[in-house]
């Protein structure tokens, strides 16, 4: 298996634009979890899903940020009007349901400018 | 609300040192504990996990932690660490039978000169 797969790795942007985020899941495992580091708040989960559903996006920082996973094998965050105090690497992670371990992507990191 | 506590935000250890990192959680019902590995550049990998059962779990790496129920802690050890072993190290709590719905700790950053 591949793993999660995150897409881009890097994203370089201006303040403003938006910005949006991918993740491929595990083939098979159907939650979702998108998560973000900073050196300031450390690992923080913005929101996870269960079967495609959101299940808890009390994460999300601000209106700005907004998650979808439209099929088992797909999710993207956005985030519209990116800040620069948005820069951070951001993970996405997947696992089964229930009480199983998470597999974490090798995260995008994103600068705004 | 559930938090993580790691006690060192960075320690320097030489090869063949013992190391442990302290992780203390705060929520007095049951909890599942992790630690993960963050090596420079990279994504977060498992280490260990304790759900139930043996309070000493056994890793990957040569790495153990012990769950001390009454202390709220899940100290992570090695007895002797390698230069490969230098990385940030996480713990990280979850309670709501979600595997994947972490609480982490601040992280501890281990150097480990040659």
């Amino acid at each position: 298996d591949a793993g999660v797969i995150q897409s881009p790795r890097h994203e370089v942007t201006e303040m403003g634009q938006e910005v949006t985020l991918r993740c491929k899941p595990i083939s098979g495992h159907n939650s979702l979890f998108w998560y973000r580091q900073t050196m300031m708040r450390g690992l923080e989960l913005l929101i996870y899903f269960n079967n495609n559903v959101p299940i808890d996006d009390s994460g999300m920082p601000e209106d700005r940020f907004s998650a979808k996973m439209p099929n088992a094998s797909f999710s993207t965050l956005k985030i519209q009007p990116s800040e620069p105090r948005d820069s951070a690497v951001y993970f996405c992670a997947s696992s089964l349901e229930g009480n199983t371990e998470a597999f974490f992507g090798q995260g995008t990191r994103l600068t705004v400018v | 609300a559930q938090s993580v506590s790691q006690h060192n935000h960075h320690v320097i250890l030489s090869e063949a040192a013992s190391l442990e990192l302290g992780c203390n959680y705060s929520y007095g019902g049951t909890v599942n504990l992790f630690w993960y590995v963050q090596y420079p550049g990279q994504h977060l990998q498992l280490l260990l996990k304790y759900f139930s059962g043996d309070p000493l779990v056994k890793g990957i790496k040569g790495f153990e932690a012990e769950f001390i129920k009454s202390k709220f802690s899940f100290n992570l050890r090695k007895p002797s660490v390698q230069w490969s072993d230098t990385a940030e190290y996480f713990c990280a709590v979850n309670v709501d039978n979600q595997g994947g719905k972490l609480i982490f700790g601040q992280g501890t950053e281990l150097s480990v000169k040659p």
